[in-house]
């Protein structure tokens, strides 16, 4: 069965500093990937996702992610980390025998400092 | 409605109690999840409706979880007889048409089972 695993529970930056979040994914590759973000008291909504073609994605908020089969990962990044870019941070990928089912990593807290 | 709605968002219970729970998804969405997310754990999936089909129930933990999903809209999540190891978020997520698509999701019921 498909798994996901986040590395780093928490990830603590400086403002302007890159941010790295990282999802590996189990050795099946996996349709679609996805990576939620969740605000403080707001509900999880979609960062960016991958289904086909360019392998590097764009999504909102200058983050983007790279999906590298050769290393199953899938790692969000953005340049200059900002203030309001801190909340929680999930990578999910689709189940291979159940498309329409993510698996969800554990997810990763991005705290930033000023 | 606007977005994906559920209610109540926070439900305190007695051990051996039944819950219940409601989401009401966006409208004209035919595929609705289930997912239960505990404190530092990412989301555990549950359940998945699309239109008439046959859920798929795999995730439910044990027998005394069930969900329908009445008229193709509103579902409702039960759990029997709750027993502390219950307590978490229960979220619900709506998309167009499942496998690929951006999941919505709801704000979430906390449930709390002394």
């Amino acid at each position: 069965a498909q798994s996901v695993t986040q590395l780093g529970s928490h990830v603590s930056v400086s403002e302007g500093a890159l941010v790295l979040l990282r999802c590996n994914y189990s050795s099946s590759v996996p349709p679609y990937l996805f990576w939620y973000v969740q605000y403080p008291n707001q509900g999880l909504q979609l960062l960016l996702k991958y289904t086909t073609g360019a392998t590097l994605v764009k999504g909102i908020n200058g983050f983007e992610a790279e999906f590298k089969k050769s290393e199953t990962s899938f790692h969000l990044t953005k340049p200059s980390a900002h203030m309001s870019d801190a909340a929680e941070y999930f990578c999910a990928v689709s189940d291979g025998d159940s498309s329409y089912k993510l698996i969800f990593g554990s997810g990763t807290r991005l705290l930033v400092r000023p | 409605g606007a977005g994906v709605s559920q209610s109540p968002s926070n439900k305190v219970t007695e051990k051996g109690k039944d819950v219940e729970l409601r989401c009401d998804p966006i409208s004209g969405h035919t595929a609705l999840y289930w997912y239960r997310q505990s404190l530092g754990q990412g989301l555990e999936f549950l359940i998945y409706f699309q239109g008439n089909s046959a859920p798929d129930k795999s995730g439910l933990p044990s027998d005394r979880f069930s969900a329908e999903r009445t008229g193709g809209s509103v579902s409702t999540l039960t759990i029997q007889r709750t027993q502390q190891e219950d307590s978490a978020v229960y979220l619900c997520a709506s998309s167009l048409s499942g496998a690929g698509e951006k999941l919505f999701f709801g704000s979430g019921t906390q449930l709390s089972v002394l």
